[in-house]
């Protein structure tokens, strides 16, 4: 069965220490691997996506890398604006409908 | 803005009762998926549509149903309703899996 696994479930950070958080997945034909940002009360927002080991995409602050089982998303001297849930999901054959993990819950303080 | 409207943003009924969830695609996706996040939890997949067909089910209860219509707009029913269903409901679309793009969601509460 198709599983994505996210950890930590929950991290808090300083302002500027840096950290990663990670998705390992089981599933039978990545499509593709993508990362999403929710803060509470609204919908999720499309980070990243990533089709290939090797592959890796940048925006700001935040670094996301794949693997053949996993997958990182590095955090660059946070800031308290990037407090957030972060959603990982895999894309399988079949339907292509998005597997999600149950997030990692991300406080950086000042 | 993703460009995927869901209506009413809240919803407070009583047990019982049977609601009707609303939510509009980006234009030109043809998928559109429903799932319910409650309190402190993850995003739980409930249904996909595909251009006014059932797609794929999650662990969607036999009180809630859903559909699309061939405008493309879907509704998300829910019957019955106790207070373990007061949650978040997201509306996402997509061109034809892959990325999806959320609305802002329906607070429901039940009381």
């Amino acid at each position: 069965e198709d599983q994505v696994t996210q950890s930590p479930e929950a991290l808090r950070l300083q302002e500027g220490e840096s950290s990663s958080l990670n998705c390992s997945y089981t599933v039978s034909g990545l499509r593709g691997l993508f990362w999403y940002r929710q803060d509470p009360g609204k919908g999720p927002e499309f980070l990243f996506t990533l089709y290939s080991a090797g592959e890796e995409k940048e925006k700001e602050r935040l670094k996301a890398t794949l693997t053949k089982k996993e997958s990182f998303l590095h955090i660059t001297a946070p800031k308290p604006e990037d407090s957030a849930t972060y959603l990982c999901a895999v894309q399988t054959g079949g339907y292509n409908k998005l597997i999600f993990g149950a997030g990692t819950r991300l406080a950086v303080h000042p | 803005d993703s460009g995927v409207t869901q209506t009413p943003k809240h919803l407070i009924t009583a047990t019982g009762q049977r609601v009707t969830l609303r939510c509009s695609p980006r234009s030109g996706d043809l998928s559109v998926y429903w799932y319910q996040q409650s309190l402190d939890q993850g995003l739980q997949f409930l249904i996909q549509y595909y251009n006014g067909e059932e797609r794929a089910k999650g662990n969607i209860l036999e009180r809630f149903s859903a559909q699309q219509f061939p405008d493309l707009h879907s509704e998300l029913n829910l019957s019955s309703l106790e207070l373990g269903d007061s949650a978040l409901y997201f509306c996402a679309s997509s061109v034809d899996g892959g990325r999806e793009y959320f609305g802002p969601g329906t607070r429901l509460t039940v009381t």
